[in-house]
């Protein structure tokens, strides 16, 4: 049973343009989400995160949105640079497990020039 | 700045032998967590130690046992390794508490033939 979906494996997207990594779980316990990123042969490194008491949060150029009634989470980086070529993962944990987190499967994005 | 330091990087096993996975942080976290990273899976927690001198199980536990040797360390052991069991391994660290960003190490890439 995956908790935590992330339904699109890869993305495409011109440098400059925006990038959009959607993310969808089922557990309504979940309060607290984040993405981290990854690039080959590294650990996953956090990106940015949203309590569940907030439906948007800004970093620089990465925002994540918060729609609790369906569910969704979703991450926008703008301007998408080459850099940010990366495998995002979306996370999700519940303030009765710790920090435990729940990870998607993952999404590719490729920025190109 | 060390963070979370995993050894080794790089192991191959043959069916049935046993090994352990070191793994060691020096942000003075409380929590511990050992994740695996199949392809199309995301990463799946294994074990945790929310704090020293306790340890639970994740969503994966068969085939492995830890030990949270203090506060700083925290060993993952394939008894008997399978096939199976071939994986990217990350062991992760974080502050005690919900609602806190996971730090992780770079992984340990096991085959086992």
């Amino acid at each position: 049973d995956q908790q935590v979906k992330q339904n699109s494996p890869s993305l495409s997207v011109q440098e400059g343009r925006i990038s959009i990594l959607n993310c969808d779980y089922t557990n309504s316990m979940f309060d607290y989400f984040l993405w981290y990123k990854k690039y080959p042969a590294e650990g996953p490194t956090f990106l940015i995160s949203i309590s569940s008491i907030k439906d948007k949060n800004e970093d620089g150029r990465f925002t994540v949105f918060l729609n609790k009634s369906a569910k969704h989470l979703s991450l926008h980086i703008v301007p998408s640079q080459p850099g940010d070529s990366a495998v995002y993962f979306c996370a999700a944990s519940h303030t009765g497990t710790a920090s435990k987190l729940t990870f998607g499967t993952g999404t590719r994005l490729q920025v190109t020039l | 700045n060390a963070g979370v330091t995993q050894t080794p990087k790089f192991q191959v096993l043959k069916t049935g032998q046993s090994m352990t996975l070191q793994c060691a942080q020096d942000m003075n976290h409380n929590s511990m967590y050992w994740y695996r990273q199949d392809p199309g899976m995301g990463l799946r927690l294994i074990y945790y130690s929310a704090s020293e001198g306790t340890t639970d199980k994740g969503e994966v536990p068969n085939g492995y046992n830890v030990s949270r040797l203090n506060k700083r360390e925290f060993s993952l052991r394939l008894e008997s390794a399978a096939p199976s069991q071939t994986s990217v391994y990350f062991c992760a660290s974080s502050p005690w508490g919900a609602g806190n960003t996971i730090y992780f190490g770079e992984g340990s890439w096991l085959t086992v033939v």
